[in-house]
């Protein structure tokens, strides 16, 4: 079965400091990993997928098959980045059923 | 290009009624998919419909059911409303290739269930 984890329900942080936000999965195959952010009063949006190997408003983040992790990270946290991040799982090529984690909500502390 | 739209925003029911929600995707798009999310449980897959087939499902049972147009756009229907389905719903659009391909959401519907 699909899992996703992300053991952290709240995380806070000083502005400037690093910023990592945990993902751990579980799943047989070949996984596709991404990183949803709300933003407050906003609607859920993606961040970033693992596929792209991008780095979006200086988040970014690995796959590592190894430890079945996709971690978060930012060197500098910024008041913005304040928000709710949910990891997603897709069970493989062009899979449109995503299995969330329960999300982990940051807060920046100015 | 307009995003995705939900209708209506709220809704409040009573248990053992039906109800039915509605999606439309943003242009262009052929495959939606959708969600529950409630605080116990977070958000869960329902189900994903692609060119007016129901492509993928979740672990719900048979009252929930959903379908999709020819224009894409999608209504969700959930019968027999118990209070445990009181939740946020919400609702995906993507292109629906075989590529992995951005889900945009829509803004939601809180149903509430008496």
């Amino acid at each position: 079965a699909q899992r996703v984890t992300q053991p952290e329900k709240l995380l806070s942080v000083f502005k400037g400091a690093p910023v990592e936000l945990k993902c751990n999965y579980s799943y047989s195959g070949s996984p596709e990993l991404f990183w949803y952010v709300q933003y407050s009063r906003q609607r859920l949006q993606l961040l970033l997928r693992h596929i792209s190997r991008e780095s979006i408003k200086g988040f970014t983040a690995d796959l590592n098959k190894g430890e079945t992790s996709f971690h978060l990270k930012k060197p500098f946290a910024q008041e913005e980045d304040s928000a709710m991040y949910y990891c997603a799982l897709g069970s493989g090529a062009g899979s449109y059923q995503l299995t969330f984690g329960k999300g982990t909500k940051l807060s920046v502390i100015p | 290009k307009a995003g995705v739209t939900q209708t209506p925003r709220y809704l409040i029911k009573t248990r053992g009624q039906q109800v039915t929600l509605s999606c439309s995707p943003i242009s262009g798009h052929r495959s939606v998919s959708w969600y529950q999310q409630t605080p116990g449980q977070g958000l869960q897959f329902l189900f994903e419909y692609f060119s007016e087939t129901q492509r993928n499902k979740g672990n719900f049972p048979g009252r929930f059911s959903g379908r999709q147009f020819s224009n894409s756009r999608s209504e969700m229907n959930v019968s027999t409303l118990e209070l445990g389905d009181s939740a946020l719903y919400l609702c995906a659009s993507s292109y629906g290739g075989t590529e992995a391909s951005q889900q945009f959401f829509g803004p939601g519907t809180r149903l509430t269930v008496l």
